[in-house]
């Protein structure tokens, strides 16, 4: 049981690049999420799925996309990276609500 | 949105200390949760809060969910260096039909040996 899974760990993008960033889960949970955290600024919702085809925006979604096509994997897409994107980013999934919600160890993304 | 209002930012106690740490909001949550981020890792739950005025232990550490659930506080005793780390509240609402986690800014804990 590997809980939540997250790749890269580390990746440094330049403005305009698009990148994919992985999460997957082996606990069968049917919510998953995504946050950024910036120093001083906590965890910040940006995107969410209840299930498999289900995704809803979080508090700051603009500049990503997410698509939920399995219960297992829940991909972030950035299709044009930008400065302000630069954030260590954490997928999280828990079985019925984010209320108990199992957190990946992060990618840290840079973008220059 | 509904906010989080996390204190103190940040900490410095000796070894052996007791802790206390709280969060407060003008929205209601029905659930109060506390995470603890090592450097490097991603937040790991120390405690789940599902009813007002609930009071849970977890080893050193107790939390409550306060009567107005409004606000919850955290407490470490005879803290130990382990113990430094962030410690994140989070609280969730319905929204939507589904639940949105929301969480304070982070109490930046260092206890000296």
């Amino acid at each position: 049981n590997a809980g939540v899974t997250q790749t890269p760990k580390f990746q440094v993008l330049k403005t305009g690049q698009s990148m994919t960033l992985q999460c997957a889960q082996d606990m069968n949970h049917e919510y998953m999420s995504w946050y950024r955290q910036d120093p001083g600024m906590g965890l910040r919702l940006i995107h969410y799925s209840v299930g498999a085809g289900i995704t809803d925006q979080g508090e700051v979604p603009n500049g990503y996309n997410v698509s939920r096509s399995t219960t297992e994997d829940f991909p972030l897409r950035l299709l044009s990276a930008a400065p302000s994107q630069t954030s260590v980013y954490f997928c999280a999934s828990s079985y019925s609500s984010v209320s108990r919600g199992y957190f990946g160890p992060g990618t840290r993304l840079t973008v220059t | 949105g509904q906010q989080l209002n996390q204190s103190p930012q940040s900490m410095f106690i000796q070894e052996g200390e007791d802790v206390s740490m709280n969060c407060t909001s003008s929205s209601i949550f029905n659930t109060w949760l506390w995470y603890k981020q090592d450097p490097g890792e991603g937040p790991v739950l120390l405690i789940a809060l599902y009813k007002a005025g609930e009071l849970t232990s977890n080893g050193r550490l107790t939390a409550q969910f306060g009567i107005t659930r409004k606000d919850s506080f955290l407490n470490i005793s005879a803290s130990i260096p382990s113990d430094v780390g962030i410690y994140f509240c989070a609280g969730t609402s319905p929204q939507g039909g589904s639940e949105k986690l929301v969480f304070g800014k982070g109490t930046k804990l260092t206890v000296n040996p």
